[in-house]
């Protein structure tokens, strides 16, 4: 059990569009979800916090902007990062948990943005 | 959330018991002790928690000292796949409650 999927695994896009990611938890209903990302050799470094029907909070320094996140429903959250450069390929990390319960963590989405 | 303190890296021979030691030594008494361990290129996977008593699952063991400053987690028989970084992080279970990872112990399992 505590499932957690993203999608795209990877993604290659060019500098200016806008990429979607998707996190959804399969088999229990997340009423909170957090999004990560970790550059290469360094730890995860969390984003941003959302609770199902609410929005994100976002943590110092993390473009509300440019980093759009939306957690419609108990079992979906989307971030979309909104007219990429090249410096926000990164390793994007989704996790969720239940009413504060452990996270389980998504594999992760491998951005790179040419 | 306190801060933990886990050595940078560590080796371990393939068969053998890892002993992964983490330190909390500010820890409050509502602040759980959580292991996490992410292996290359993947998402952190949940291995164990616990709060005062030691606990074990199918993945592994966690020691928690009497007076909560610090935990051991045990691997009791390392295999290569058990190669990877290895977080301990301590956390209030509360809804919005965010893990903090710091640097964690790398650990390599050698055959």
């Amino acid at each position: 059990g505590a499932v957690v999927s993203q999608h795209p695994s990877w993604v290659i896009c060019k500098s200016g569009t806008s990429v979607k990611i998707e996190c959804r938890s399969l088999d229990f209903q997340a009423t909170t979800m957090f999004w990560y990302r970790q550059f290469p050799k360094q730890s995860l470094m969390l984003m941003a916090t959302s609770n199902e029907g609410s929005k994100a909070t976002y943590e110092q320094g993390v473009e509300k902007d440019k980093f759009l996140i939306n957690h419609a429903s108990l079992t979906l959250s989307t971030l979309t990062v909104t007219s990429a450069h090249p410096e926000d390929s990164s390793f994007y990390i989704c996790s969720a948990s239940y009413l504060g319960d452990t996270q389980y963590f998504g594999p992760g989405t491998r951005l790179t943005v040419l | 959330d306190a801060k933990t303190t886990q050595p940078p890296s560590m080796d371990c021979a393939e068969g053998r018991a890892a002993n992964l030691p983490c330190n909390h030594s500010t820890i409050s008494g509502n602040e759980y002790v959580y292991w996490y361990r992410q292996i290359h290129s993947q998402g952190p996977q949940y291995i164990i928690h616990g709060l005062k008593n030691n606990e074990t699952n199918e993945m592994a063991s966690l020691i928690i000292t009497e007076d909560r400053k610090s935990s051991t987690l045990i691997l009791p028989h390392a295999t290569l796949r058990d190669t990877a970084v290895y977080y301990c992080i301590v956390r209030v279970r509360d809804a919005g409650n965010m893990l903090t990872f710091g640097g964690g112990t790398r650990l390599m399992v050698k055959p």
